[in-house]
């Protein structure tokens, strides 16, 4: 079965600060994987993919196959980073439909 | 290009009704994807389309219903509303194939009294 999994629903850190938000999987094949973030008023995004192997805003991920698991990294918080981040799985055993975790609400104190 | 776009922004029902909502994906986009947002849920998969037909379905009941049109426009339908249903339901776009990113709309909020 698929599935994605946030275990913490509240993240708090001050800025700064380095941040670490998890995510692990679970899923029968090679699945495409993504963070999605929405801030404050403002429409779910994409904020990275792991085929694009970018860092956007500060943010990496890195995907382990052993572990299943695609943190989300950034060394430095900012308050602007404040945000609702879901992690996602998609691809063709699941019929390409995107599946997501629960989200980590991030706050990042001043 | 214009982004997703979905109608009506805020609506309230009352329970036993029945509610409609509309998708416009990003052109050119095939597959429509929509979405449950609740507080204590997070994010439910609802059902997907692509091109016309329902290629996934998750795990609610038969209540809630969808359909999609030649121009890739999409509906959703959920009838003999109950106070549960009241959350905040996205619809998504894409071209539908292996590991595309999913554009989302900003909602429709359904508040259900």
């Amino acid at each position: 079965a698929q599935r994605v999994t946030q275990p913490e629903k509240l993240l708090s850190v001050f800025k700064g600060a380095p941040v670490e938000l998890k995510c692990n999987y679970s899923y029968s094949g090679s699945p495409e994987l993504f963070w999605y973030v929405q801030y404050s008023r403002q429409r779910l995004q994409l904020l990275l993919r792991h085929i694009s192997r970018e860092s956007i805003k500060g943010f990496t991920a890195d995907l382990n196959k052993g572990e299943t698991s695609f943190h989300l990294k950034k060394p430095f918080a900012q308050e602007e980073d404040s945000a609702m981040y879901y992690c996602a799985l998609s691809g063709r055993a699941g019929g390409f439909k995107t599946i997501f975790g629960a989200g980590t609400r991030l706050f990042v104190k001043a | 290009k214009a982004g997703v776009t979905q109608t009506p922004r805020y609506l309230i029902k009352t329970r036993g009704q029945q509610v409609t909502l509309s998708c416009s994906p990003i052109s050119g986009h095939r597959s429509v994807s929509w979405y449950q947002q609740t507080p204590g849920q997070g994010l439910q998969f609802l059902f997907e389309y692509f091109s016309e037909t329902q290629r996934n379905k998750g795990n609610f009941p038969g209540r809630f219903s969808g359909r999609q049109f030649s121009n890739s426009r999409s509906e959703m339908n959920v009838s003999t509303l109950e106070l549960g249903d009241s959350a905040l339901y996205l619809c998504a776009s894409s071209q539908g194939t292996d590991g595309n990113t999913i554009y989302f709309g900003e909602g429709s909020w359904l508040t259900v009294v």
